[in-house]
């Protein structure tokens, strides 16, 4: 069964540095895409960007381009969103995706509510 | 960007309806559009590709059709769990992108 397991919420403030993680399993992690996608409270969904573990190869939205790091660890099939400098405006529920062709997004993580507040 | 636009934003419906949200994107994206179905609370759930493909496990009630610009997801005969709201994706170009959502209500 494939299964993407999320980290817990988070509470941070303005100006803090943040990774959330995503581990995979039921599937081959180093064989399929990765991606995050976030929603905003009471908003739509939005594609931060996706990375492929066997290769690293990573493809970022331009909104998102500097703002976040995707990476991922494929020796425990992991991958991390993460930013530097966290803003209020970054409060959102953050969703890990799998994608076998790096396109369309068949199973999603429970997601992981980052809140920004100072 | 390819913007991708959903109507209607809000659509009341009875159990047992056969309903139709519509699909537009900004420019061609031939038949590189998905669905997904989120429940309040909930990760979004996978429905459709290649514009009209059911994903493995989504009921027959569920049909996409449509190609370039205008898309259409109908759900023939409406069930009381089918009442979520509903996202369109483009897949045709980077970066992806999602309609804004159509939220399905319980006349």
């Amino acid at each position: 069964e494939v299964q993407l397991v999320q980290s817990g919420a988070e509470v941070k403030k303005p100006g803090e540095s943040l990774k959330i993680s995503c581990k995979g399993s039921g599937y081959s992690f180093t064989a399929n895409w990765i991606g995050w996608v976030r929603q905003m409270p009471g908003k739509g969904l939005e594609w931060l960007g996706n990375i492929y573990p066997g290769d690293a190869d990573t493809r970022y939205s331009p909104s998102f381009q500097g703002q976040v790091t995707i990476s991922a660890d494929k020796s425990i099939s992991t991958a991390y969103l993460q930013w530097s400098t966290l803003k209020a405006s970054d409060t959102a529920i953050y969703y890990c995706v799998r994608s076998i062709t790096g396109s369309t997004f068949d199973y999603w993580g429970q997601g992981t509510l980052v809140t920004v507040s100072s | 960007d390819i913007q991708m636009t959903q109507s209607p934003s809000t659509l009341s419906a009875s159990v047992g309806d056969r309903v139709t949200i519509t699909c537009r994107a900004s420019q061609s994206i031939s038949s590189w559009l998905a669905w997904y179905q989120q429940k309040p609370g909930k990760a979004p759930k996978f429905l459709i590709y290649g514009a009209s493909s059911l994903e493995s496990g989504v009921p027959s009630r569920f049909s996409g059709s449509g190609s370039g610009t205008e898309f259409t997801l109908t759900i023939s005969s409406l069930q009381p769990d089918d009442f979520a709201t509903y996202y369109c994706q483009q897949y045709n170009s980077y970066p992806y992108s999602f309609g804004q959502g159509t939220k399905l209500e319980i006349k």
